[in-house]
């Protein structure tokens, strides 16, 4: 079946530091994608749509100039957290839809980033 | 955008007995459906889906049902076994908003 690759799977760093998150999908094209943060003991939110070749769509509430996403060929999506601080701590999972039937939705394996 | 609400937050049943786990949604677009079972740390587990053109469907011991005037869906598991216990997350819409979470607990 379809596969969405997602690296690292946990990422720890200092305060101020930037960390770059990769998803990829390996053997389907996706042309939008979605990056999700989830913290201990809650639900999975949506931070933002990447779009293939086109700026990503944000969620209210979620910094842009923070989670910079770009998304620049149709199997590869990543999210950099910038100047990271311990509230950025988190779980971040992407997920694409199989473009050609948009029947299934896959997710990637999921990054735990720890910032000190 | 869309919102889903999920009830209950927690759930303890006996072995045997069956499960429910109800969820709202707003967004009366909204098409897919999918229920997710998610470990500590983990992708989230897709263990069954139902699309709007369907009112319900069975995988086995786990069944979700549809109604989209009233905009709920539910998760059913019947039989319930030790290995059930789990964190589930039902969702809805394109863009995928997840309910807030059930944590089911099965007593042996």
């Amino acid at each position: 079946g379809a596969v969405v690759s997602q690296h690292p799977s946990r990422v720890i760093c200092k305060s101020g530091t930037s960390v770059k998150i990769e998803c990829r999908s390996l053997d389907f094209q996706a042309t939008t994608m979605f990056w999700y943060r989830q913290f201990p003991k809650q639900s999975l939110m949506l931070m933002a749509t990447s779009n293939e070749g086109s700026k990503a769509t944000y969620e209210q509430g979620v910094e842009k100039d923070k989670f910079l996403i770009n998304h620049a060929s149709l199997t590869l999506s990543t999210l950099t957290v910038t100047s990271a601080h311990p509230e950025d701590s988190s779980f971040y999972i992407c997920s694409a839809w199989d473009s050609t039937t948009n029947e299934k939705l896959f997710f990637g394996s999921g990054t735990q980033l720890s910032v000190l | 955008g869309e919102n889903v609400e999920q009830h209950p937050s927690t759930l303890s049943v006996q072995e045997g007995d069956s499960a429910v786990i109800k969820c709202t949604y707003s967004d009366s677009a909204s098409n897919y459906f999918p229920w997710y079972k998610q470990e500590l740390g983990k992708r989230p587990q897709l263990i069954i889906d139902i699309r709007s053109n369907v009112g319900e469907k069975k995988d086995q011991r786990i069944a979700v049902t549809l109604n989209k005037t009233a905009k709920h869906f539910s998760l059913h598991i019947t039989e319930t076994q030790p290995e059930d216990s789990a964190v589930y997350f039902c969702a809805a819409g394109y863009k995928l908003s997840f309910g807030a979470g059930t944590t089911v607990t099965v007593r042996a």
